[in-house]
């Protein structure tokens, strides 16, 4: 049964850059076939996709948060990360990681982690 | 990009009464939608995919259904457990994007 567990910083200042770890447990991240993604949800409002990671090669993220999203694959501890640069109060927001699955262009996340959330502040 | 509407935004009812959430998209999207039931400080859990297909463990009173821009879930007699956040995401194409989600609380 996979698990999904995010780690990082709950407090970051603005314009830092937040970094986020996802550690998944019960599957290989170096097997292939799931699409690993991040996925947030602002205080008080819905869910948004941020974007997927794949095979640690592949990699898709939403215009809005393109300009500063980076997620990396380590298969060495089966994790993966989200790093958002120059972050702001409109980043506040709870971080999940999920699974992705179904195939390269069409995929709903399957399993989720318990998320972590995140405040910008000074 | 595809915008995901969510009809009612709440829906209050009674344990054993049947919920009907409604889920919109801007354009076609065959089948490519899931529906989520999120409770309160937990993470979102899949409920069906491709509109009509349970996940794994997911109770039969739960059924969607629909295809192209209009899909609905269904609870055929609600339980206790039931009353939470309910959110429809298409996966048609990039970006997949949620509905604003449904709110079922108890009358």
């Amino acid at each position: 049964q996979v698990q999904l567990q995010e780690s990082g910083p709950g407090l970051v200042k603005p314009s830092q850059t937040l970094s986020l770890t996802c550690t998944v447990s019960g599957v290989s991240l170096s097997g292939g076939g799931f699409f690993w993604s991040w996925i947030r949800q602002r205080p008080g409002k819905g869910l948004e996709w941020i974007g997927y990671i794949y095979n640690s090669v592949s990699n898709y993220y939403v215009p809005s948060l393109k300009s500063r999203t980076t997620m990396s694959v380590d298969t060495s501890t089966n994790q993966f990360s989200l790093k958002i640069t120059s972050m702001t109060a409109a980043d506040t927001a709870r971080y999940y990681c999920a699974r992705g699955y179904g195939d390269y262009t069409s995929f709903f996340f399957d399993s989720w982690g318990q998320g972590t959330l995140v405040s910008v502040s000074s | 990009e595809i915008v995901m509407t969510q009809s009612p935004a709440t829906l209050s009812l009674s344990p054993g009464e049947r919920a009907t959430l409604t889920c919109r998209a801007s354009q076609t999207i065959d089948n490519f939608l899931a529906w989520y039931q999120q409770k309160p400080g937990q993470a979102p859990r899949l409920l069906i995919s491709y509109a009509s297909t349970r996940a794994t463990g997911v109770p039969a009173r739960f059924s969607g259904s629909g295809s192209r821009t209009e899909f609905t879930l269904t609870i055929s007699s609600l339980q206790s457990d039931d009353f939470a956040v309910y959110y429809c995401q298409h996966y048609f194409e990039w970006p997949f994007t949620f509905g604003p989600g449904t709110t079922v609380d108890i009358k």
